[in-house]
Order: C-alpha cells, then structure tokens, then sequence
C-alpha cells in the first residue's frame, strides 16, 4: 500500500505570508495527486487534483506542483480564510495532514 | 446542484448495528463511484473503501475489510456505510463522498456533510 507522508505536520503563519507544504509518497505510484482543505466542522473541499488542477471555484492563490514521489501545495499569499487542515491524498491513502495555524 | 446529503449523528451502544446512509442529488448517481471517509475524534482522514452504484461493485481499504459494509440501492440514489457489531473504536466522524478521474488519479469532488457516530455504553 501507498503511505503519504506531509510536512510539516503544522506550521504557524501570518496573513500575507507564501506558505508550501509538502506531501511525499512511499512509491512512485501515479504522477497525479489531490489536495484537499478541512475546516472544523465542514466537510473537506478539494482545491487541486491532478496535481495542478484548480478545482472551480478555488481562489488562484493556491496551487500545486511535483512529480514522482514528491508533491507541494503553495499559497501565495495566505488569507484569514485559509487557516485549516491540508490533506494529500492518492489512490486509496489520505496523509496525515499540515494544519496551518496563525503566528 | 450537485448534493450529498448524510443521515443525521447516531449515538449508540457495543455491540449494536447500524446503517448510514448518503443521499446523491444533482447527477447520475449510477455513473460515480462513492466512497466514505472517517475521521476519527483528533485524527486525520482515512479512506474507508467505494461502491460503483450501478452494479454495486466495491473496493475496500484493508484496514476496514470485513469491519464495514459499504451498499447502494441506484433506485433511491442513496448510498450506506454498515456495522453489525460496534464498537468504541468505531467513534468517529464519517463522510460520503462522490470519485471523479480514473484509479490512477482520482479524487473526491464532492463530500457530505458528515455523521457522527459515538459509541458508548
């Protein structure tokens, strides 16, 4: 089985600051993967998928990058909206997620 | 509008049975996959396993196989997640969500809003 690895597992940020999280896998097993923000008490809402891909809807600020076994969500410039729980996932492995807090 | 609507939070005891379930609108509920997610009580997500609701075919997480049941009856659009037997373990919060892209890249679109589930004696 595919075991996603993210980093960090939280970071503390500011509004306005460019934050990149990392997701690594245990095999190169697809080129495509899917990011995904939760909120407390909301269901996830995927962001990128196929790697790249920005879902509808979801504001230009976020994008995602990576090849292999290497993959990384950035944003650009973080919003007061964007404080949540970041989650990678491919196939059937979700990993365990970056919480991004407010310095 | 594509929708996923989950049944409401459930508390119940050991031992007991139980069946959710995730009502599709919006879309042709027999042409995606729907998987179910948990997330257990400070934990991150873990995927649970998918139904194909056209012919029921399903795909289950080894960690979940043989602890859940995963259905779909296509003529109400609604999709269940099962247990026979609970247990304390089985707290958790518990998302549907529909799959787009093929095996090698698919993701979820769109989610439920999530049951909770408590088990307790």
């Amino acid at each position: 089985d595919i075991q996603m690895t993210q980093s960090p597992s939280s970071l503390s940020a500011s509004v306005g600051d460019r934050v990149t999280l990392t997701c690594r896998a245990s095999q190169s097993f697809s080129r495509y993967l899917t990011w995904y923000q939760h909120k407390p008490g909301e269901a996830p809402k995927l962001l990128i998928y196929s790697t790249s891909s920005l879902q509808s809807g979801v504001p230009s600020r976020f994008s995602g990058s990576g090849s292999g076994t290497d993959f990384t969500l950035t944003i650009s410039s973080l919003q007061p909206e964007d404080f949540a729980t970041y989650y990678c996932q491919q196939s059937y492995s979700f990993g365990g997620g970056t919480t991004v807090e407010l310095k | 509008e594509v929708q996923l609507v989950q049944s409401g939070a459930e508390v119940k005891k050991p031992g007991e049975s139980l069946k959710i379930s995730c009502k599709a609108s919006g879309y042709s509920f027999t042409t995606y996959w729907i998987g179910w997610v948990r997330q257990m009580p400070g934990k991150g997500l873990e995927w649970m396993g998918i139904i194909y609701p056209s012919d029921s075919d399903t795909e289950y997480s080894p960690s979940f196989q043989g602890q859940v049941t995963i259905s779909a009856d296509k003529s109400i659009s609604t999709a269940y997640l099962q247990w026979s037997s609970l247990k304390a373990s089985d707290t958790a919060m518990y998302y549907c969500a529909r799959r787009r892209g093929p095996t090698a890249a698919y993701y979820f679109d769109f989610w439920g809003q999530g049951t909770l589930i408590t088990v307790s004696s």
